[in-house]
């Protein structure tokens, strides 16, 4: 069955650290988006990604970037992590157009 | 910065209860309105998206309205069951390209037995 995955699940690094969170697809979906979940807040968009090399800036796109080489993989980098983006990291990807997005199951980041 | 207004905020209601919740969203240039369902330590699930006014889709016990006109949406649960509590979100393309996603904060739904 196709599915997308996130890893790791759960990681904790010390401010400073540049860190890569893993977002894979096998539904051949040629769009990618990351999103942060944080309380009061909601699904913030990050980043997303349209097809292989397409990569586009969300509203919170400070501190973070995306590289896609290939369809399957939109790796989510955080250049310098700071307290500020412990949060959960939710990957989705989806067909063109009107769809429903399929979401990972989250990585809890905690930058100490 | 699009806002997607979901209301209420939470909702507490006993098993065998009837419930709807509302999502608001800018009544100009619409393209889409989805709606999704996000049990506690899961990650959310796409249950409906709409896209012509008037719209009514049904899953199970769940259905939902679509008025693009006045921008907005109302999710019904019919006899409401404890499986049913989560937090129901409701979003809205960002363009017309459909794709990417503004997302309310959401109604967090509690069904006690």
């Amino acid at each position: 069955d196709a599915e997308i995955t996130q890893s790791p699940r759960h990681k904790i690094t010390e401010t400073g650290r540049q860190v890569t969170l893993a977002c894979h697809q096998t539904w051949n979906h040629n769009n990618m988006f990351w999103y942060r979940q944080d309380l009061g807040h909601g699904l913030r968009l990050i980043h997303y990604s349209y097809g292989v090399h397409d990569t586009n800036k969300g509203e919170v796109s400070d501190g973070y970037s995306v590289s896609r080489s290939n369809t399957e993989d939109l790796p989510l980098t955080l250049e310098s992590a700071a307290s500020s983006q412990t949060s959960v990291y939710f990957c989705a990807s989806s067909e063109q157009g009107a769809y429903g997005y399929t979401f990972g199951s989250g990585t809890r980041l905690t930058v100490v | 910065i699009l806002n997607v207004e979901q209301s209420p905020q939470s909702l507490h209601v006993q098993e065998g209860d009837s419930t709807n919740f509302t999502c608001s969203f800018p009544s100009s240039n619409f393209y889409a309105l989805h709606w999704y369902r996000w049990e506690t330590a899961k990650s959310p699930e796409a249950l409906f998206v709409m896209t012509l006014n008037g719209d009514e889709k049904k899953k199970g016990r769940i259905s939902a309205t679509l008025n693009t006109k006045e921008g907005y949406s109302y999710l019904y649960i019919k006899g409401s069951q404890p499986e049913d509590s989560a937090t129901y979100l409701c979003a809205f393309p960002r363009d017309s390209g459909y794709s990417t996603l503004t997302f309310g904060k959401g109604t967090m739904l509690l069904v006690s037995p």
